[in-house]
């Protein structure tokens, strides 16, 4: 079976314009959790979503949002990016929401020049 | 005072060394605690679920002490493949998840 897909594995990015990050989870996960990973840091909580609904949010600004689709797949979006946004963004399926093991995805690598 | 904290190390081991990590975290009502790995430069691949009584995997065991708000790790024998960072996670919910990672903490086993 598949593991967590995500696209792109790279992008780069200029101040002020917006991005979005695509996530594909294990076959029959409905969750889907995305984590921004700066260097030397752990993953940081930004979203969970479970059947299409917003389920968890992290400490982000209103300039990160997300949404999962009928088929559990999820958009991370965020707009106006500034230049501390450059980090690894992971994508985590699980199969329910709530305190479930999660599996990650390779994730994307966002550069914010 | 940070959620959940770890010691950064990095701890260098011999092959065969037995490493202990810890990691404390701040909020009494979580419920849920994991430990990653995470090499370098990839994702982090879940390590093992850490439950009220303790759990073994192997050369792995997980501990969790509710009254002083810390989990442990301990791994016996390390193997040169056992060179990771490893994260330790917290979980509340009731409703709406949320999430905190550790900043990990780095292993070298040596030869």
């Amino acid at each position: 079976d598949a593991g967590v897909t995500q696209s792109p594995t790279h992008l780069i990015k200029t101040r002020g314009q917006h991005v979005t990050l695509r996530c594909s989870p294990i076959s029959g996960h409905k969750s889907v959790s995305w984590y921004q990973q700066v260097l030397g840091q752990g993953p940081q909580f930004i979203f969970q979503y479970y059947e299409k609904e917003e389920r968890g949010r992290g400490n982000f600004p209103d300039r990160f949002s997300a949404r999962q689709f009928p088929n559990y797949s999820s958009e991370l979006n965020v707009n106006a990016l500034l230049l501390g946004d450059s980090a690894l963004y992971l994508c985590a399926s699980s199969l329910l929401t709530g305190p479930y093991e999660q599996y990650f995805g390779p994730g994307t690598r966002l550069t914010v020049t | 005072r940070k959620e959940v904290e770890q010691d950064p190390g990095p701890f260098n081991v011999p092959e065969g060394a037995t490493v202990a990590f810890n990691c404390t975290y701040s909020n009494s009502a979580s419920q849920s605690f994991f430990w990653y790995r995470q090499d370098c430069r990839k994702e982090p691949k879940l390590l093992m679920s850490v439950y009220s009584s303790g759990n073994e995997d192997g050369r792995f065991t997980a501990q969790l002490n509710r009254a002083s708000q810390y989990i442990s790790l301990l791994i016996r024998d390390s193997k040169l493949s056992d060179s990771a960072t490893y994260l330790c996670v917290v979980s509340q919910s009731g409703g709406y998840q949320k999430v905190t990672f550790g900043t990990g903490t780095k292993l070298q086993v040596i030869p």
